[in-house]
């Protein structure tokens, strides 16, 4: 089955600056790559997705990279606010599989 | 639109003793899953559905049953409560294909 690796587990950044979390996974039918951010007491909310035919995506001040030769994906975050501290998880899934394997979470804390 | 709804929110079991932990999405999703988040172990899939009448295992099921008798409902029941599935449980719901999936927000079990 899937694996998905996720690092780091924790990671914490000044106001203002980026923050950079990888994923590795391990089928090389997974093609669907999303983001999730969760706040305390919340479930898990998506963020970012990437397909396989893509090799980056970028939302305002979040952007998705995509390797599949290497198998690995990163989530980046360019000028850090207090409010992006949360733990983010990523995950990888196959055309209609009705499941998703995520990663162990990252734990962001942005210091004003 | 609700969106996907888990009841209860918190629940406390004495070890040995039998639940239904409910999730219902108005959203018409195909697949439905199950997950519990323990800390630093991410979320870990329990059981997942494709569709009304099927259902499969996932990575952690020993304890728990489940069923989908309809597109919208996808109860997981806990046979015989035991302090190692204390944890927070997440329903999520997706439609088929490369899509998110929805979270719940969360139900924390508690087994003394």
């Amino acid at each position: 089955g899937e694996n998905v690796e996720q690092h780091p587990s924790t990671l914490s950044v000044q106001e203002g600056d980026s923050a950079v979390i990888k994923c590795t996974y391990s089928d090389s039918a997974s093609n669907y790559f999303p983001w999730y951010k969760q706040e305390l007491g919340k479930g898990p909310q998506l963020i970012i997705d990437i397909r396989s035919n893509v090799g980056e995506k970028k939302d305002q001040r979040i952007a998705v990279t995509l390797n599949k030769t290497a198998k690995h994906f990163s989530l980046h975050i360019t000028e850090t606010q207090p409010e992006d501290s949360a733990v983010y998880f990523c995950a990888a899934r196959a055309t209609n599989a009705g499941k998703s394997t995520f990663g162990d979470g990252t734990t962001l804390t942005v210091k004003p | 639109n609700a969106g996907v709804t888990q009841t209860p929110k918190f629940q406390v079991l004495k070890t040995g003793q039998s639940m239904t932990l409910q999730c219902a999405q108005d959203m018409n999703h195909e697949y439905m899953s199950w997950y519990r988040q323990d800390p630093g172990m991410g979320l870990r899939l329990i059981h997942y559905s494709v569709g009304a009448g099927i259902t499969d295992q996932g990575e952690v099921p020993n304890g728990y049953n489940v069923s989908r008798s309809t597109t919208e409902d996808f109860p997981l029941r806990l046979l015989s409560a035991a302090p190692s599935q204390t944890s927070v449980y997440f329903c999520a719901s997706s439609y088929r294909g490369l899509t998110e999936a929805f979270f719940g927000q969360g139900t924390r079990l508690t087994v003394v």
